[in-house]
C-alpha cells in the first residue's frame, strides 16, 4: 500500500462546469476526510466519512459539492457549476476509525477555475 | 467551536540551530489530541509530532519536541538541530477523541538557511 492517492493532481476547469476528484484511502481505513486549503491558509474540514456512511458535513460544503464513498473504499467529490472562489487545493486523508491513530494525507488535487 | 492559532506566519533559522514555533488553541472538550503536521513545498502533509490531552508528559519524536501547557492552552513545537529538509508549512491542529475531523492552525513558513 503506497498510502492515499488522490487523482488528478491539478485541475484547471472553465467557470460553471462540474469536475469530480477521487481519492484512494489506505485500504485498511475506515474513515475518510476531506479538506479543502487556500493559498496562506490551513486546511478546512468539509466532509468526512465512516465506510459508506456520510458522517458530517462543514457549513462550508455548499450545495454545489457532494461527496460519495460507495462501497466504503475510494472516494469522490464533486463540484457543480465551478466558481473561481472554488480554486483551492483539495486534501484528502484517511485513518482508521479507532485507536486514536494519526491521520494520513494524499498529495491533494489542486483546482484552478479560470 | 475548537479554534487553533499560529501567530507566526513566517520564520527563519540558521541550520543547526533552534527554533520554536507557537500555537494557542481553545476547546471545551476534556479529552482532546493535538498535532504538528508538516507540509514541504508541493508534498503531502506528514505528521511530525502529536500530543494527548491527559499527559502531562511532553512528547517527543527525535529533534522535534513540544511544550504542551494545557492551563494556558499552549502547544508549542522546538526544532532542534535544524536541518535544510525541514524547510517547509507547519501546522497546528486538534480534534477531538475518536479521530474525529481535525480543526488547523492557519500554519507557519519555516525557512531553514545554510
Amino acid at each position: 500500500d503506497t498510502g492515499v492517492s488522490q487523482d488528478p493532481r491539478h485541475k484547471i476547469t472553465k467557470r460553471g462546469q462540474n469536475v469530480t476528484f477521487r481519492c484512494d484511502p489506505i485500504s485498511e481505513h475506515n474513515r475518510l476526510y476531506w479538506y479543502r486549503q487556500t493559498l496562506g491558509q490551513g486546511p478546512e474540514f468539509l466532509t468526512y466519512f465512516q465506510n459508506e456512511a456520510q458522517l458530517e458535513k462543514s457549513r462550508l460544503l455548499s450545495d454545489r459539492f457532494s461527496a460519495e464513498r460507495p462501497k466504503g473504499s475510494f472516494s469522490t467529490l464533486e463540484i457543480q457549476r465551478t466558481e473561481q472562489g472554488d480554486s483551492a487545493m483539495y486534501l484528502c486523508a484517511s485513518s482508521l476509525e479507532t485507536g486514536n491513530t494519526e491521520a494520513f494525507f494524499g498529495q491533494g488535487t489542486r483546482l484552478t477555475v479560470v | 467551536a475548537q479554534t487553533v492559532t499560529q501567530s507566526q506566519p513566517e520564520m527563519s533559522v540558521q541550520e543547526a540551530e533552534t527554533v520554536t514555533l507557537s500555537c494557542t488553541y481553545d476547546t471545551s472538550e476534556s479529552n482532546y489530541y493535538l498535532f504538528w503536521y508538516k507540509q514541504p513545498p508541493s508534498r503531502q502533509m506528514i505528521l511530525v509530532i502529536r500530543q494527548e490531552a491527559y499527559k502531562q508528559q511532553n512528547a517527543t519524536e527525535n529533534r522535534f519536541s513540544v511544550n504542551f501547557q494545557k492551563a494556558a492552552k499552549s502547544f508549542s513545537l522546538k526544532i532542534s538541530d535544524s536541518q535544510l529538509g525541514d524547510t517547509a508549512m507547519y501546522f497546528c491542529a486538534l480534534r477531538n477523541s475518536g479521530n474525529t475531523p481535525l480543526v488547523f492552525g492557519k500554519g507557519t513558513r519555516l525557512s531553514v538557511i545554510a
